[in-house]
This record gives C-alpha cells, sequence and structure tokens, in this order.
C-alpha cells in the first residue's frame, strides 16, 4: 500500500480564520514532508520531519506551524494567512534515515485565502 | 543548493509520436525521481532513479550520474499521458529539489 491520504481536499478560509491540514501514511514511513505548489511552478519544500522531529524548516512564515503527533501522522496549522497563501498544498512520505528512499505524495490539499 | 533544470519547458505532440524529456542537475544526487501531474494536482510516481535505465509499460528513463542528467522517453503518447512530468533530486538528506517541469499536450 504506497498511499498518502491528504485531507481536506478543498479548503476556503478567511484571513482571520484558524484551519489544520491533515496528513497519514500506513507505510512505515519515518521522514513526512510539507510542499506548497503555487499555479504553474514546481513544488517547493517547506518542512521536513525526520522520526518524528521538525528536522528541516525552509524560512517558511510562523502563520504555518507543522505538528507531527506521531509516525504516520502529519498536520499543518494555519492562522492568519494571506491571499498569498493560496496555493496547492502536498505531503510527502519517504523511509527517512541518510539515503531518504522514494517519496510519495498525496492527493494535496487545495487552499483559497478569501 | 542544487539546480535542476528540465527541458523542453513545453511540448505538443500528435498522439502515437515519441518523446524524450531531459533532466540535468547540478551536483551529484543520491535520490531522482520522475513523476506525473495530473490536471488535478496529485503527483503520480513514474520512477525511482538515481542511477541506470528503468522501464514500466511504454516509458523508460535514464540517469546518467557522472554526466549529471536523465532522460524521461515516451513512446506511442496517448491524450492520457497529457499534464506536467516534473524530475526532482535530493543531494543533501531529504531535501528533495522540483526542476521547473515540462508541460505536454497530447492532441489526438
Amino acid at each position: 500500500d504506497t498511499e498518502v491520504t491528504q485531507t481536506p481536499k478543498h479548503l476556503v478560509m478567511g484571513m482571520t480564520n484558524k484551519k489544520s491540514l491533515k496528513c497519514e501514511q500506513h507505510m512505515g514511513h519515518r521522514a513526512m514532508y510539507w510542499y506548497k505548489q503555487k499555479a504553474k511552478k514546481p513544488p517547493e519544500l517547506m518542512f521536513v520531519y525526520s522520526y518524528e522531529k521538525l528536522s528541516i524548516n525552509e524560512s517558511v512564515p510562523s502563520r504555518f506551524s507543522p505538528e507531527c503527533p506521531n509516525s504516520s501522522l502529519l498536520n499543518l496549522h494555519l492562522h492568519a494567512l494571506q491571499p498569498e497563501d493560496s496555493a496547492l498544498y502536498l505531503c510527502a512520505s519517504s523511509r527517512g534515515g541518510g539515503n531518504t528512499g522514494e517519496l510519495f505524495f498525496g492527493e494535496g490539499s487545495r487552499l483559497t485565502v478569501l | 543548493g542544487i539546480q535542476v533544470e528540465q527541458s523542453p519547458p513545453d511540448l505538443i505532440l500528435q498522439e502515437g509520436a515519441n518523446s524524450t524529456l531531459r533532466c540535468n542537475f547540478s551536483d551529484s544526487v543520491n535520490n531522482l525521481q520522475w513523476f506525473h501531474q495530473n490536471p488535478w494536482g496529485q503527483l503520480i510516481n513514474l520512477f525511482y532513479i538515481p542511477s541506470g535505465t528503468k522501464q514500466n509499460g511504454r516509458l523508460s528513463a535514464t540517469t546518467v550520474a557522472t554526466e549529471r542528467y536523465s532522460l524521461l522517453y515516451i513512446s506511442s503518447s496517448q491524450t492520457t499521458d497529457s499534464g506536467v512530468y516534473f524530475c526532482a533530486v535530493a543531494w543533501a538528506g531529504n531535501m528533495l529539489t522540483f526542476g521547473g517541469g515540462t508541460r505536454l499536450m497530447v492532441k489526438p
């Protein structure tokens, strides 16, 4: 089973709202990722969790707050977002370790900030 | 950081035609993947190919790590092959960096 599940698939929120994106995998992977993709651009790395610890934060604004409650779950908490944060947010997982191995992506959560 | 360049940026094919997509990268890598992004945004794994050659049906890929490039071959293209093809590489631990993509349209 090579599946990464993301919810919700679509989210519309106002600039004062607080919402969360969720990601789940049951492949026994120990590395999980959040990527952001704007229209007609490639995905850009936001965060990497390795063995449930935040290992990479690509200078992402604090209005995005990641959380890894356990090895199967990854959340992205959203607060006070701006319209320019509207994008496709992609979660991925891989086996982890020194050589990350193959990444598997979820279907994405398409976020619109009004 | 590592630079990843894909060519061509756009490609239009007639159904049944063959094509070659290229990915150049600027440093040694320990991971290289090819993805197809469908119109709904999902990234579908095509190949995990840090070196060597692999084939899967009408698709095949070759990575020449010493010369820092990878090629994706699509034979007998179909309209369902349309979408964006991304090459992505990892050069340090878990940081997978994407190229700019090749946007493919296959016409019936």
